[in-house]
């Protein structure tokens, strides 16, 4: 749903370790969503993408869960390396409405 | 280097200035989107636009702020009389649009300063 302006939740997980990062969104009718990252001083960078019709997609080190019936997504990160730490955002959006809804996004540290 | 490309970087102006923040899409991306960050926050939509029509504008302030993606150049994000509220980080994104929803991909924005 729409960001609230709190401070960020954040998620401090060891090097190495496997990340979960989750996220509730607001409309029922979203039918598109994507994981971003977004690193300081930087602009959201696309991580993975699932449609409606998918209930899970795999990348390179990342998977993410669709959960229509409770309207939850998921990112998960395998083997967490210093360099996934940034603040992730799921979004949202439903087909041909184009404009995106940004979550409140967490904020991942990573412990050595 | 084929990303979305936006300028300045940063901008600080004085209240009362006009701000022109520019961007230009992946190249074949032909749609165009203006989002709004503040510290800690989410971004916020503000306005899609496609080459010479703006298609959704209902994220964007009635007064003071505008947008255009001409025939040719870049797609301008344009806020005049700004207040110390404007100061944020002004993102754009770009999509093919090919094909439904296609991921929409940032630059790194430009961050307004208001004095």
């Amino acid at each position: 749903g729409e960001s609230v302006g709190l401070h960020l939740p954040t998620l401090s997980v060891q090097e190495g370790d496997n990340s979960i990062i989750n996220c509730a969104y607001s409309n029922s009718a979203s039918d598109y969503f994507i994981w971003y990252k977004q690193e300081s001083g930087k602009g959201p960078q696309f991580i993975i993408d699932i449609r409606s019709n998918m209930d899970k997609r795999q990348g390179q080190r990342v998977t993410v869960l669709l959960n229509k019936t409770v309207k939850h997504l998921s990112l998960q990160i395998a083997a967490t390396q210093p360099g996934d730490s940034a603040v992730y955002f799921c979004a949202e959006t439903r087909e041909g409405a184009q404009k995106l809804v940004f979550g409140q996004g967490t904020r991942l540290t990573i412990n050595p | 280097n084929a990303g979305v490309m936006q300028n300045p970087r940063h901008l600080v102006r004085r209240r009362g200035q006009e701000a022109r923040l520019r961007c230009s899409p992946m190249k074949g991306h032909s749609h165009v989107y203006w989002y709004r960050q503040l510290p800690e926050e989410g971004l916020k939509f503000m306005v899609y636009l496609q080459k010479e029509n703006i298609i959704d504008e209902s994220g964007m302030p009635k007064e003071r702020f505008s947008a255009e993606f001409p025939k040719e150049g870049p797609s301008i994000l344009r806020i005049q009389q700004v207040v110390r509220g404007d100061s944020a980080a002004y993102f754009c994104a770009s999509s093919s649009g090919l094909g439904g929803n296609q991921p929409q991909h940032f630059g790194d924005g430009t961050r307004l300063s208001i004095l």
